[in-house]
Order: structure tokens, then sequence, then C-alpha cells
């Protein structure tokens, strides 16, 4: 079955510090891939999307994500974290070989920033 | 764009009475998707739509769930009867297209006492 893992549950940094958050997912064939952010209290919204081209991706807020199709890996940085950037984040896949529009989530990573 | 509207925005009942969750899509999206995220089970999908026709409903949990899409622009999402352990914060969310970005609503966060 198809699956995202994320691998850092819980992440505390301090402000000013960087951010790498792993995410890697099981399926062989063409995906569109996704963060999504869940700041405390509110629903899900977009941080970045990848469809094709550049792996390199970059989206709202000073983040980017780098698609590495070898390792099946699309992990999230950011080089200079904030207070604001305490947040629930999301990896998820859509694997369009299968066609349909479901994405499939990965755990969630917790960030904890320290001011 | 008034985005993915879902009612209500808290419900408190108690357990044994029937629930219903409802949540009007971004016009124009064919997809619709109901989740339910917990502290313990993290975010699960229940079941989706493509144009008003259930696809998958194999992450609902048990025959207490039921949902329905009469038309493009409503949903319901229905418990009964409802327990103590279907208290969650339940999300609808609506995509143009497969394979494009979801769109949340802002969820119904349900206690059942």
């Amino acid at each position: 079955a198809q699956s995202v893992s994320q691998h850092n549950h819980h992440v505390i940094l301090s402000e000013a510090a960087s951010l790498e958050l792993g995410c890697n997912y099981s399926y062989g064939g063409t995906v569109n891939l996704f963060w999504y952010v869940q700041y405390p209290g509110q629903h899900l919204q977009l941080l970045l999307k990848y469809f094709s081209g550049d792996p390199l991706v970059k989206g709202i807020k000073g983040f980017e994500a780098e698609f590495i199709k070898s390792k099946f890996s699309f992990n999230l940085r950011k080089p200079s974290v904030q207070w604001s950037d305490t947040a629930e984040y999301f990896c998820a896949v859509n694997p369009l070989g299968r066609n349909t529009g479901k994405l499939i989530f990965g755990q969630g990573t917790t960030l904890q920033v320290k001011p | 764009d008034a985005g993915v509207i879902q009612s209500p925005r808290h419900e408190v009942t108690e357990m044994g009475q029937e629930v219903t969750l409802r949540c009007k899509p971004i016009s124009g999206h064919d997809y619709l998707f109901w989740y339910r995220q917990t502290m313990m089970r993290g975010l699960e999908l229940l079941i989706y739509f493509n144009n008003n026709v259930p696809i998958d409903d194999s992450g609902m949990p048990e025959d207490r769930f039921s949902a329905k899409m009469p038309n493009a622009s409503f949903s319901t999402l229905k418990i009964q009867p409802s327990e103590p352990r279907d208290s969650a914060v339940y999300f609808c969310a609506s995509t143009p297209t497969g394979g494009q970005p979801q769109h949340f609503g802002d969820g119904t966060r349900l206690s059942i006492l």
C-alpha cells in the first residue's frame, strides 16, 4: 500500500535556527507532492507543491522543498525559522498513476519554535 | 472566492444523538473530501466524492457514519448514533481536479459527551 512517512514527530528549535523536515513516500510512479501547514486551531493550508520541472520548489513564508526522485523524498527546509512558524506540518502525495484525487498524508510533524 | 464552508464550527452533543456536519465546496471543484483529525490518530481520510459520486469510503469507521453529496455545492457527514470516541475535528476539503492542491474548510470541532 502507498504510504508517506515523516521522520520527525516533534521538532523543537530556537528562532533563527535552520529547519529540515523529512518526508519519504512509497510509490514508484509519477506523483504530485505537497506540504501543508496547520497553525494552532486552524485548518490545513498549502505551503508549496511540486508537479514537475525544477525539483527545488519555493513556497510561501520562505519555505522550500527538494524532490529527490531516486530517494522518493520531498524534504521541507527553511534557513531561519521564526516563532510564528510554530505549527504542524504535513507532507502529502497524490499518486497520479492511480487516477485519483486522493492525497496520502504523512502523520505530521509538530514544530515548536522557541523565541 | 469564499473558500470551503463548513457548519457548524463547534458541536457539543450527548452520546446517542444524531450529528450532521455540513460542507459547501468551492464552486467548480469536482472533488470533495471528508477528513477526521484527532491527537491519537492524526489526519484520516473518511470518504471522498468525484462529481457527487462517492469514490472511496474505505476510511469510514463504521456503519454509524454516512456521507452524502446530493449536488455539486453541498455535502453532509452524518453520525448516528454518536459516541464519545467520535469526538474530533472534522474537515472538509475540495479540489478542482485530481492531483491539484486541496482547499480545506475551517473544520467542525465535535464533542460527544
